[in-house]
């Protein structure tokens, strides 16, 4: 069965330092979306993306955020200069085929959890 | 404004035996979708069940079935014949078509040998 992949699984950085995290979407997929979970907390939404194009982003996903689908697979967000608080797992999500019949379930990919010290 | 509560932070079940999660949630939308999302301390994210809301009939997958009260906005998670593979964080979302989705903060369950 197709799944979303994510790398790389754990990611350890030093606080002001950019990181790329990067995921593949479900092939035949055409919208794409980041969440993000602080250890202990509900899974936040952060940006959402389709057609080239950001659809929705919301309050979190900030100027130090972008997402990026630089090739016909990769589906990437950068956090330009890492803070304590972005500390967490970042799940990528990718859904519908844009055929009629394909349903709206969101597939998760596993996770890259970030350690910001 | 879109929101998801489950009032159970923690629940615990005895193997083979039944248990029900709550989840109650709040749309001014007439189109839109229900899930319950299980998350193992892996944590990764796995789809357990979907209800679209166009729809009257609960929906089951296996051990797993929904009791869905439109009116209500009230869309608990049954889990039949508890297994200790079932132990896990559970999530209900709602979401829309095309659209982000909207988690609660999670019931943890604990099943017990």
């Amino acid at each position: 069965e197709p799944e979303v992949t994510q790398t790389p699984s754990h990611q350890v950085t030093q606080m002001g330092q950019e990181v790329i995290l990067r995921c593949v979407p479900i092939s035949n997929h055409l919208y794409f979306y980041w969440y993000r979970q602080i250890l202990g907390q509900k899974v936040e939404f952060l940006v959402s993306f389709y057609n080239n194009e950001i659809s929705e982003k919301s309050e979190i996903f900030d100027d130090q955020f972008s997402v990026e689908r630089p090739d016909g697979s990769n589906f990437t967000l950068k956090i330009r200069s890492t803070k304590l608080e972005d500390s967490a797992m970042y799940f990528c999500a990718s859904s519908h085929t844009g055929d009629l019949i394909s349903t709206d379930t969101q597939y998760f990919g596993p996770g890259t959890r970030l350690t910001v010290l | 404004a879109q929101t998801v509560t489950q009032s159970q932070p923690e629940m615990s079940v005895q193997e083979a035996e039944t248990v029900t999660l709550s989840c109650t949630y709040d749309t001014s939308e007439s189109d839109y979708y229900l899930f319950w999302y299980k998350q193992p301390p892996s944590r990764q994210m796995i789809l357990v069940i979907r209800q679209e809301a166009y729809k009257q009939q609960n929906a089951t997958e296996n051990r797993f079935s929904v009791n869905f009260q439109k009116a209500a906005k009230s869309f608990s998670l049954k889990i039949s014949d508890s297994q200790l593979g079932d132990a896990a964080m559970y999530f209900c979302a709602q979401g829309r078509r095309d659209d982000k989705i909207i988690f609660g903060k999670g019931t943890r369950l604990h099943i017990l040998p």
